[in-house]
Parts: C-alpha cells; sequence; structure tokens
C-alpha cells in the first residue's frame, strides 16, 4: 500500500514561489504525479516523474527522488488563478493511482 | 468532445437504496477507476480495471460492486446504501500503454444518502 503525506495548507502572494513537498511510502513505486483541483472540480494532470530529477512545465516543475520517497511542486510567478488543491499521487506496480488529501494552496493579491 | 461521462450529477438517496452510478468513455482508454472524495481525506480508491472483463479492489471496496462488460463503460453499484456511502465520486480512465498513462477524471457525480 501507500502511505502519502503533504501540508494540509499553503498561502502566497501573488508574483511569488511556492513549494509543495509531498512524501510517499510504497510497496512497489511506478510513478509520482501531481494533480491540480479547483473547488467544486475534477482534478486535473499537472506532471509526472518517473525517474529521479526535475521535469519542468512552464511556471510548474516537479522533483523526485525514489530513494528517500520524495518529491515535491515549485509553482513559480503565482496567480490568482492558481488557488486551488494539489494532490500527490503515486502508482503502484498494478497501476492504482494513491492520492494524498490535498495541499490547499491561497494565492493572496 | 471526447472524455468522460459521469451520471447522475447529483442525487439523494434513501438508505437501504440500491444505487448504480454509471460512468462512460469514449477516449478507448483500457484501464478505468471508481474514487471517492470526502473532505481531509482525499480521493481513495474504490474499485478498478485495467482491461475489459477484469476488476480490482481498491482501498475503501466494501459496500460497492463493479463490472466492465466493455472498454468504454464501467458502473459502480451501492447494493444498500448507507449514510457513510455520502460523498463525491469521481470515474476516472487512462491509457496504459503510453508514457504517463495519467488518470483523466469525470466531472463526479454528488451523493447524499439519508
Amino acid at each position: 500500500g501507500q502511505n502519502i503525506d503533504q501540508p494540509t495548507e499553503m498561502t502566497a502572494t501573488e508574483g511569488a514561489i511556492v513549494q509543495i513537498n509531498c512524501t510517499y511510502q510504497t510497496s512497489g513505486f511506478n510513478g509520482l504525479f501531481w494533480y491540480q483541483q479547483h473547488a467544486g472540480e475534477a482534478p486535473t494532470f499537472l506532471s509526472y516523474n518517473v525517474l529521479d530529477g526535475l521535469e519542468e512545465k512552464g511556471r510548474f516543475s516537479s522533483f523526485l527522488s525514489r530513494s528517500k520517497g520524495y518529491s515535491y511542486l515549485l509553482l513559480k510567478e503565482l496567480q490568482m488563478k492558481d488557488s486551488a488543491s494539489y494532490l500527490c499521487a503515486v502508482r503502484d506496480r498494478d497501476y492504482k493511482l494513491s492520492f494524498g488529501a490535498g495541499t490547499t494552496v491561497t494565492v493572496r493579491a | 468532445i471526447a472524455g468522460i461521462t459521469q451520471a447522475p450529477t447529483s442525487q439523494i438517496l434513501a438508505a437501504g437504496r440500491r444505487m448504480t452510478l454509471r460512468c462512460t468513455q469514449d477516449m478507448r482508454h483500457n484501464a478505468m477507476y471508481w474514487y471517492r472524495q470526502d473532505l481531509g481525506l482525499g480521493l481513495r480508491l474504490i474499485h478498478y480495471s485495467n482491461t475489459a472483463g477484469t476488476t480490482g479492489k481498491g482501498e475503501v471496496p466494501d459496500g460497492y460492486s463493479v463490472s466492465r462488460a466493455n472498454t468504454d463503460d464501467f458502473p459502480l453499484t451501492l447494493a444498500s446504501a448507507v449514510p457513510s456511502q455520502t460523498s463525491v465520486y469521481f470515474c476516472a480512465s487512462s491509457d496504459l500503454g503510453v508514457d504517463t498513462g495519467e488518470l483523466f477524471f469525470g466531472e463526479g457525480s454528488r451523493l447524499t444518502v439519508l
């Protein structure tokens, strides 16, 4: 099974940078995902890491260290529309995806 | 528009009643999933299917059943609903043959059991 931990809430100012950490314990690692979920909506895919290192996608970057069971999502040049919940998820070898409880990010003007 | 369709969007149900949540995808994805989302607990996997004709149990399968008779449809049935099954239910699909195999989610079904 999976045990996935991420902070409950974070607040940041428009234009700033925020880093959301995620730690996990898994019985069979097969990829780590980050999803964004706005209130009342479905989650949408942001990023995927299966090898160690940094994946950059515009203002969003995601990092993975498999040996440490650790990932982070970096949001740069924050915009008001980035206020949402960010979900860390780990896939196992049966292709089941387990999610953390999510981090609610509030962007203030 | 291609994607995942869930029905109903919202439902209020009396305890003890049987309920089926419908999920259809037109992306020809091989894998499909049902999650429930509750405040403070995040998304929890109920059942999944990696290919038509097969299903598997997730983290919280008790009280729920699924079937996967074909690629496109993956209904979730509550045989006898209880108040603890009040939740938002998300269906998702993925193509396990591609590099990322990320999940695509439906818009959710909000179920209230009284």
